[in-house]
């Protein structure tokens, strides 16, 4: 069965902070994997697109990287921010028009 | 250009009675998706549609569920006869391609079912 695991399943730091969240995934074939931001009670908002051949991507204080050998991918946050609180989603397209999602890391940045 | 508008955003249902879920795509956008949150779950596929076809219904429940994208208006999700088991969040999400590639799906804010 193709799955999306990612942990740690939440997370809670002190804004300036930097965090690492993760997501091992065996869903194969594979096509690209993605991470997506949710707040509560919204849509999920997409934060990056990697394919097999990209190892890294950022979007400014976002930055992905993926390991297609080992089937694992990171998100790392630099310098967190209040407005970072949210769920983030690991999601991986085995290339059709289905996307897998992970169950999500909840981050909460204290202040 | 307006995002991925999904109404209503809550909606309470007693069982054995009929939801509808609408979603309008973003401008440009002729390929949606549906998906279903449960609580403290991930986002699951349901179907796939593009202007008047469905591609892929292959994560979508044989009974009680369908949806459909007209040539004109909103794409519709249909669930009759609910039941407690329907409660979720309901996401659609558009394209301007197939998303197969690296192309985004944009997510709508969701539709909230509750079923007492």
């Amino acid at each position: 069965k193709n799955q999306v695991e990612q942990s740690p399943q939440s997370l809670i730091i002190l804004e300036g902070k930097n965090c690492t969240l993760q997501c091992n995934y065996t869903v194969s074939p594979f096509s690209n994997l993605r991470w997506y931001k949710q707040d509560t009670g919204r849509g999920p908002v997409s934060l990056t697109i990697m394919t097999f051949s990209e190892n890294t991507k950022s979007n400014g204080r976002y930055t992905a990287t993926l390991d297609a050998d080992t089937k694992q991918s990171s998100l790392h946050i630099t310098a967190s921010q209040l407005s970072d609180s949210a769920s983030y989603i690991c999601v991986v397209s085995e290339g059709g028009n289905k996307l897998v999602f992970g169950a999500g890391t909840i981050l909460r940045v204290k202040s | 250009n307006a995002g991925v508008m999904q109404n209503p955003r809550h909606l309470v249902r007693r069982r054995g009675q009929e939801a509808r879920l609408r979603c309008s795509p973003m401008k440009g956008h002729s390929h949606v998706y549906w998906y279903r949150q449960l609580p403290e779950e991930g986002l699951k596929f349901m179907v796939y549609l593009q202007k008047e076809n469905i591609i892929d219904e292959s994560g979508m429940p044989k009974e009680r569920f369908s949806a459909e994208f007209p040539k004109e208006g909103p794409s519709i999700l249909r669930i009759q006869q609910v039941v407690r088991g329907d409660s979720a969040a309901y996401f659609c999400a558009s394209s301007p391609l197939s998303g197969t590639g690296t192309d985004t799906q944009y997510f709508g804010p969701g539709t909230r079912l509750t079923v007492l």
